[in-house]
This record gives structure tokens, sequence and C-alpha cells, in this order.
């Protein structure tokens, strides 16, 4: 069984700071990966990163980082120079190699303060 | 924002009624899912589509019914529901199912309230 925690129900950062979001999971796959989407209020939920297990290096997409730890099993979301427009939930996901089945955590709701 | 659409967005209805939640995904993608958002709680997966045949079914009462009569629309289809079945309804699709970690394409979501 697969399963992913996000121990932090809700976080605030302050306009232009930096902020982490953590995520731990648990699965007995070798091959999978891992996503972190973004639901703004009222909005869609997008795709704001994804890291493949079977690699080493730390994916980034602009102001968003991620740092995998393998072996522990912690996958967290770094967000540099925080802005208002990044208010939203956050949730991490885990997906095995085979099917295409998200197991998503219960989320962090994160507030950017003016 | 307009890849996947649901309608509608707000629905209420009482324990007899009948009703339907509509999604129309416009990526050209092979595989839909229908998730159940509650507060608190991981999205739960209720039924995944891949090339209009079910292939996941997670245990989901009887009382939600899916049917998807093409790769671009999926129904999810409500009757005699319960008031704990209130919750948001969501809506993804993706370009396929299996083998990989497709990314998974969101609508906005139904807000269901059975009273």
């Amino acid at each position: 069984a697969q399963t992913v925690t996000q121990s932090q129900p809700e976080m605030s950062v302050q306009e232009a700071e930096t902020v982490t979001l953590s995520c731990t999971y648990d699965t007995s796959e070798n091959n999978y990966y891992l996503f972190w989407y973004k639901q703004p209020p009222s909005r869609q939920m997008i795709l704001v990163i994804r890291q493949e297990a079977y690699k080493q290096q730390n994916a980034t997409e602009n102001r968003f980082s991620v740092n995998f730890q393998k072996a522990a099993k912690s996958f967290s979301l770094k967000i540099s120079d925080s802005q208002l427009g990044d208010t939203a939930m956050y949730f991490c996901a885990l997906v095995k190699n085979t099917g295409n089945q998200f197991y998503f955590g219960t989320g962090t709701s994160l507030t950017v303060i003016p | 924002e307009t890849g996947v659409t649901q309608t509608p967005r707000h629905l209420v209805m009482g324990m007899t009624n009948k009703k339907s939640l509509k999604c129309e995904q416009h990526l050209g993608h092979n595989a839909m899912y229908w998730y159940k958002q509650s507060a608190k709680k991981p999205l739960e997966l209720m039924f995944v589509y891949s090339l209009e045949e079910r292939v996941e079914n997670n245990s989901v009462p009887s009382r939600f019914s899916p049917e998807c009569p093409n790769s671009s629309h999926l129904f999810l289809h409500l009757h005699t529901l319960q008031p704990e079945d209130s919750a948001l309804y969501l809506c993804a699709s993706s370009q396929d199912w299996g083998g990989f970690a497709y990314e998974q394409y969101f609508g906005p979501g139904t807000r269901l309230t059975v009273t």
C-alpha cells in the first residue's frame, strides 16, 4: 500500500520570503514518481513540480524546488520569493510506475501574507 | 484552465433525487478520473476510465454510477445519496493510463451538498 503524509495542515509566509512544505511517503515500490499540485481558492488544481524517484537530482521549476530524500522517503517543496498568488492548498502525491493512480496527502494550506 | 470542464459547479440535492455530474476534456486524453475531495482527507479516487473502459473502481457505493460514452466525456450519476456524500467532486484526465506517471489535469470541481 502507498501512503502520503503531509504533517502541516496550515502554514503562512511573508511575501518575498521562503517557505518549505513537508511530505513523507511510504511505498514498497522502487520505481515511482512524486508530484506537488497546487489548488488555489475556488480554482483548478494544477501541477507544480514532479520528480522521478530514479533521478537523484532534485527537480526545480522557477521559484519552486524540491528536496527529495529517497532513503528517508521525504519530498519537501520549497517556494522561494513567495508571492500572493502562491496562496493555495498544496498536495503531495505519489504515483507508481505501473498504472496512473495518484495517492494524495491531506494537503497543506499555505497563506502568503502581504 | 479550460482543458477540463465540469458542470454544474454547484449542486444541492435531496437524498431522494437523481442528478448527474458532467465532465468534458478538450485535451485529447485517453484516461479520465473521478475523485472525491473532503476536508482534511486525501483525495479519494473513485473511478478510472481508459479508452472508455473502466479500469479502476475503488469500492465506491452503488449510489454512484459512472458513465464514459467517449474519451472526451465522463458522467457521474447520483441517486439516493447520503449527507456524508457532500463534498467537492473532481474530474481529471491524463494522456494515458498505465506504464508511466502521466500528469493529471483537473477540472474545477462540482461542489455537492446533500440535504
